[in-house]
Parts: C-alpha cells; structure tokens; sequence
C-alpha cells in the first residue's frame, strides 16, 4: 500500500456542485494532515489544516477518519476558480523519511461553466 | 517579500553543464524541502533540512544532485553534468518545524537542451 494515495480524477463537475475527495494513508502513527491546492504551473499552497475533530473553512470541509485512515475534502457549491490540483499532505511526528511529510499525487478538479 | 524566494525563475542550459539553484526560506523556518516536479506529475522529493542536524537526502536520485544549507539561511541545489532528464520544476518549500505546514516558493523551471 503506497504512503498517501489519492484517486487522480480528473473529476469534472458543473458549478454549483457538490464535489468530495479522500486520501489514504498507511502509516498510522500519522499526526498531522493537510490539504493543499495546485494551479496549473504553479507552487502548491496550502488550503487547509485538518483537525481531528473536522474542520471547516468556508465552502470547505475537511475530515479525519483515524479508524479507517483517510481524509477528506468537501467543496461546496463549486466555484470555476476551485479547477487545480488538491493535494493530500501526511506529516509523521517521528520516524520516517521525506523529512516526515508525504504528499500525494493529487486529485484533479474541474470545474465547468 | 515575506515568502519563500528561489532563483533563478528559469534556467535554459545545455546537457552537460552544471546548474545551482538557490532557495531563500521564511526568516525563523528551520525546516527546507527541495521537491522536484516534472510536468503534469506529483511532487518529488529529494532532500530536507531541519535546523542543525543531517539533511535527509534520501530523495536524491543520483551523486549528480546535491545541496547545501548553512544553519537556517539560503539552501543551494546543486544538479552536474545535467541530462535532459533533469528538465522540471525544482520547488523548494520551507516550514517553522517538522509538523508545521509548509510554505512554497514559486520554483526554478529548468530546461535541458
């Protein structure tokens, strides 16, 4: 089972839609969860930090599912802007290489007029 | 700025040569990553940087890449006798410590002729 896996869509989704992705990942003493987005050609930025609890920010809900080691991301109401790149990002406190942060490949999103 | 700063933007060199490319972290991060992402692809790691200790260059994919990074200032990457290969954007992302998110600089688009 590969460290962090994404599904790498692309999705394609109308505005206005409801759209979820969910990563994996395989190491479960995994502490720290993040999701960040990717423009074509462009530096990855961080969207969001994911708590245990679930956070939300917006139109984004991000989710933590230890039992089953997945996270999540939810877009609400799709805008043409949220088309890119969302990265899953699994940092290990201790141990590990990559210096303890593991990306994913990335799920594409796009969305359509 | 306050962001984290690489040069050059682009480099266009021939097959052969050596290149260095050169990362300004975030004033106080002690964390610096270098990534490799090659088009249309995730990213890849090559090495880290955490403060005073041994960088992990576990990512590094031959002895033609290395880097270098004096406490916690300005990392150099350093790629000789380039192969084509070697074109891809080279990210370098900094972070105040292991568990922190990271924060991107808007990378180095090195092309080999």
């Amino acid at each position: 089972r590969k460290e962090v896996e994404q599904d790498p869509g692309p999705f394609n989704v109308p505005e206005g839609a409801t759209v979820a992705f969910n990563c994996t990942y395989s190491n479960s003493a995994s502490q720290s969860f993040f999701w960040y987005r990717q423009d074509c050609r462009k530096e990855p930025k961080l969207l969001m930090s994911v708590y245990s609890s679930g956070n939300e920010d917006g139109r984004f809900t991000a989710q933590l599912n230890r039992a089953s080691q997945y996270i999540s991301l939810l877009i609400r109401d799709s805008k043409l802007s949220d088309s890119a790149t969302y990265l899953c990002v699994v940092n290990i406190r201790d141990g590990g290489s990559q210096g303890n942060l593991i990306f994913g490949k990335g799920t594409k999103l796009s969305v359509k007029p | 700025g306050a962001g984290v700063s690489q040069s050059p933007s682009n480099k266009v060199t021939e097959k052969g040569k050596d290149v260095e490319l050169r990362c300004d972290p975030i004033s106080g991060h002690t964390a610096l990553y270098w990534y490799r992402q090659r088009l249309g692809q995730g990213l890849e790691f090559l090495i880290y940087f955490q403060g005073n200790s041994a960088p992990d260059k576990s990512g590094l994919p031959s002895d033609r890449f290395s880097a270098e990074r004096t406490g916690e200032s300005v990392s150099t990457l350093t790629i000789q006798r380039t192969q084509q290969e070697d074109s891809a954007v080279y990210l370098c992302a900094s972070s105040p410590g292991r568990v922190q998110p990271q924060h991107f600089g808007d990378g180095t688009r090195l092309s080999i002729l």
